[in-house]
């Protein structure tokens, strides 16, 4: 069986300032790992996802994400945040061997960028 | 344009009125589920379904039923709603070959008074 521990339910930081969104997973064997985001009023779209290769992935719009197998973690970063980044965003994780039912996902964490 | 729909987006009903909310896909996925978003406890999957006329359990199954007659088609059906569903409520479709990328519909949020 596998779980997520997104370990912070809430992040509120100031517009331009860095910030981390951290995501810990288990897991007995590999997995492809996903962070979503969910804007007000939205539903989840998402943000980047790690399948195989290189451990660090990005997205469009500026965040990025590393796989740290020894430390089971997928923490999302940016270096600077801007207000329309105000949004929850979900951890995600599933075996590649899987089916599409077995993708898991943590219980999320609210990002407040503050002017 | 590629998307998940549902409706309705907001529902107010009573205990016990059946109530019915449609997701559609016009993705040609085989696969599409149904998951309750709660607070501090993020989604959690109530069906799911493989393809046509194949579905099956999710972690919070109870008092829910599904239909998958059509592909694009995957109603959540509530034959007696109770205030322990009151709940914001996702339908998601996935690439038919892995990673299963999952395509979100924009929510459905009930109460059940």
């Amino acid at each position: 069986a596998q779980s997520v521990t997104q370990l912070d339910s809430q992040v509120p930081v100031f517009e331009e300032a860095p910030v981390e969104l951290r995501c810990n997973y288990s897991s007995s064997v590999s997995v492809y790992l996903f962070w979503y985001v969910q804007y007000p009023n939205q539903g989840l779209q998402l943000l980047l996802k790690y399948l195989s290769g290189s451990t660090l992935v990005e997205s469009i719009n500026g965040f990025e994400a590393e796989f740290n197998k020894s430390q089971t973690s997928f923490h999302l970063r940016k270096p600077s945040v801007h207000i329309s980044d105000t949004a929850e965003y979900f951890c995600a994780v599933r075996t590649p061997s899987g089916s599409a039912r077995q993708l898991t996902f943590g219980s999320g964490t609210q990002l407040t960028v503050l002017p | 344009e590629a998307q998940v729909t549902q409706n309705p987006r907001y529902l107010i009903t009573v205990t016990g009125k059946k109530l019915t909310v449609t997701c559609s896909q016009n993705m040609n996925h085989e696969y599409m589920s149904w998951y309750r978003q709660d607070p501090g406890l993020g989604l959690r999957q109530i069906y799911y379904s493989m393809n046509v006329e194949v579905t099956d359990k999710g972690d919070v199954p109870e008092g829910y039923k599904v239909s998958r007659k059509e592909k694009r088609n995957f109603p959540l059906i509530l034959e007696s709603p109770s205030p322990n569903q009151t709940s914001l409520y996702f339908c998601a479709s996935s690439t038919p070959t892995g990673p299963y990328t999952q395509y979100f519909g924009p929510g459905t949020r009930l109460t059940v008074l």
